[in-house]
This record gives structure tokens, C-alpha cells and sequence, in this order.
């Protein structure tokens, strides 16, 4: 059974710097991966998607990269903003099954 | 392109009571998902279907939990008799039936049963 962790927990940082959160998994046999963002009483909304053979995808300020050997996916926040501030959720999927979620990392850029 | 709508957006009722909560997934999308997540936790799947057939509800309490997709467009989920425990938000969302099945995510409803 896959088994999907998320470290820190939570995360405050001073605005402006860089940042990485950390998504494990424990089933390396994933077809994709997919970084979430959830701010308060709201939805998810989709930040990237990382098919099982690539090994980072890139959007604006953010990076994600993918280590399936390893059972791991990092996400590269630049140059923090007060406005990132929310909990970032990462989920994995297999082929022919639905995702799992890790619980989150709580952000709060401080400005 | 309008996003995956969830109606309503927060409900609060009794212990025992019943209560629905309704979703249309993005215009095209044939899969849809409901999620309950707990505060603090991940959300978990607790049913998808693929047009109006539904491929997973391994998750579902089905003794207390039900949901339709009739037409395979729009869905409803229920619980009846809810229980103290079910005090959650609820997330629908959708996705495209062909990969990399990316998902789309609704507002949730937040329920608080008291």
C-alpha cells in the first residue's frame, strides 16, 4: 500500500527566500505525481504535474522534481512571496489507480 | 473555462440527520472524484466515476454513504445517518478520461456535524 509523507509539516520563512518542501513515497511504480496548493477553506489547485519519466517540470517561480529510485519529489519555491503562504499538498498515482495524498506542508511567508 | 462548481459551500446539521451535497464537474470531463478531507490530513478518495459508471468506491462507508451520477455529467453525494465523525470538507473534482488524468479541483463544502 502506498504510503505518502510530507516534510516539514510546516514552514514559516521571511519573504524573498528560497525554499524547498519534501514529498516521500514509499511505491517507486508511480505513473505520475502532482503538486497541489490549498489556501485556507478553499480548494486544491493544481501547481504541476510530473509524469513518471520526466524528472522536473517548471512553472513561474516553481520547480518540482521527481527521483522515483528514491521515492522522492522536491518543491522549489524562488524568491518567496507573502502571497504563497498556504498548505502545499503532493499526490501520487499508479498506473490503473487513483491518487494518494501526502498530508501537507503548512507555508507562511512572513513579510 | 468554468471550474468544477460545488454546491453548498458550508453545512452544519445534527448528529443522525441527512444531508447532500451536489457537484458538476468541467465541461467535458468524463472522470469524477469525491474526496473527504479531515483537517490536518490529506484528502481521501471516497469514490470515482467514469461517465456514470463508477470505477472505485472501495473508501465508501456504503452503509451510510451513497452517490449517483446520473447522465454523467453532474453528481450528488450523501450521508445518512451522519455521524460526528464526518465532520470534514468535502472536495469533487474532475479530470479528463484519457492521461495524464490531471485533477481539477471544486471549493469544497465544509461540514460540521454536530
Amino acid at each position: 500500500k502506498q504510503e505518502v509523507t510530507q516534510i516539514p509539516a510546516a514552514l514559516s520563512v521571511p519573504e524573498g527566500e528560497n525554499l524547498v518542501l519534501n514529498c516521500s513515497f514509499t511505491d517507486s511504480a508511480i505513473y505520475n505525481l502532482q503538486w497541489f496548493r490549498q489556501d485556507p477553506g478553499k480548494g486544491l489547485t493544481s501547481l504541476l504535474l510530473i509524469q513518471s519519466s520526466q524528472r522536473e517540470q517548471t512553472s513561474g517561480r516553481l520547480n518540482a522534481s521527481l527521483d522515483k529510485s528514491s521515492g522522492r519529489s522536491t518543491l522549489y519555491i524562488a524568491a518567496s512571496q507573502p502571497g504563497d503562504s498556504a498548505t502545499y499538498l503532493c499526490a501520487v498515482r499508479h498506473y490503473g489507480q487513483n491518487f494518494v495524498f501526502g498530508p501537507g506542508t503548512r507555508l507562511s511567508v512572513l513579510p | 473555462e468554468a471550474g468544477v462548481a460545488q454546491s453548498p459551500r458550508y453545512k452544519i446539521i445534527e448528529k443522525r440527520q441527512s444531508v447532500a451535497f451536489w457537484c458538476n464537474p468541467i465541461s467535458g470531463h468524463a472522470t469524477l472524484y469525491w474526496y473527504q478531507q479531515i483537517l490536518g490530513q490529506g484528502p481521501k478518495l471516497l469514490i470515482q466515476f467514469q461517465n456514470n459508471g463508477v470505477v472505485d468506491d472501495s473508501q465508501l462507508p456504503k452503509d451510510r454513504f451513497s452517490a449517483e451520477r446520473l447522465k454523467g455529467v453532474d453528481s450528488t453525494l450523501k450521508i445518512q445517518p451522519a455521524k460526528l465523525e464526518d465532520s470534514a470538507v468535502y472536495l469533487c473534482a474532475s479530470s479528463l478520461e484519457q492521461g495524464p488524468y490531471e485533477q481539477y479541483f471544486g471549493p469544497g463544502t465544509r461540514l460540521t456535524v454536530t
